[in-house]
């Protein structure tokens, strides 16, 4: 079975660092063709791709966001960690880590999300 | 960047109605289109890959279709659980991956 599930805090403060854990089970980033996404969603709002990290520790981040993220994981723990720096108002929202179908560019399992807010 | 318009925004239908949504890519993405489900409250939950394909354990009154720029996804008698939004979400041009703004349904 496979399940993620993200944690991390749900109220930062602007100009902070949120840091995020993806924890998951049931399949190995560490096999051919895995990976593991942030996907946020503001209030509200459409879905909106953040970063993704590959099983050969390839990172993709969206371009507009690039300079504030950073994605990492620990195979060892089953965890991927997303930080991002600098947070602004803008920046609340849901936040879903979900799993690249193995080779295949969509995500077939998705974490229930945790919400961060971003206010002083 | 790869721009996805779906329409409508929103829509209401009545059990039992066959109900479609659109989905328009702004160049050219083969097939690689997928819509996902999104109930309030929950996480997106996959539906449809690869413009058509069913996925494992999703209802067959689902279905998807399409290629290149234009895609529909469709419900073949709509029923109450089945109030959610709907997004398509494009894969060509990975790993920028883009999600369309969503349909809200609702049942009349």
């Amino acid at each position: 079975q496979i399940t993620l599930k993200e944690s991390g805090p749900t109220l930062v403060k602007p100009t902070q660092t949120l840091t995020l854990t993806c924890s998951f089970s049931g399949f190995s980033l560490e096999s051919s063709g895995a990976g593991v996404g942030w996907v946020r969603q503001p209030p509200g709002k459409a879905l909106e791709w953040l970063a993704l990290i590959y099983w050969d520790d390839d990172k993709r981040y969206r371009p507009s966001l690039k300079n504030r993220l950073t994605i990492s994981k620990d195979t060892s723990r089953n965890q991927v960690v997303l930080s991002m720096t600098n947070v602004a108002p803008v920046d609340t929202g849901t936040y879903y880590c979900a799993r690249r179908r193995t080779g295949i560019d969509y995500f077939d399992y998705w974490g229930p999300g945790t919400l961060v807010t971003v206010s002083s | 960047d790869i721009q996805m318009t779906q329409s409508p925004s929103s829509l209401s239908a009545s059990v039992g109605d066959r109900v479609t949504i659109t989905c328009q890519a702004s160049q050219h993405i083969a097939r690689y289109l997928s819509w996902y489900q999104q109930k309030p409250g929950q996480a997106p939950k996959l539906l449809i890959y690869d413009a058509s394909k069913l996925e494992t354990g999703v209802p067959s009154r689902f279905s998807g279709s399409g290629s290149g720029t234009d895609f529909t996804f469709t419900i073949s008698g709509l029923q109450p659980e089945d109030v959610a939004t709907y997004y398509c979400q494009q894969y060509d041009n990975v790993p920028l991956y883009t999600f369309g703004l969503g349909t809200k349904l609702e049942i009349k």
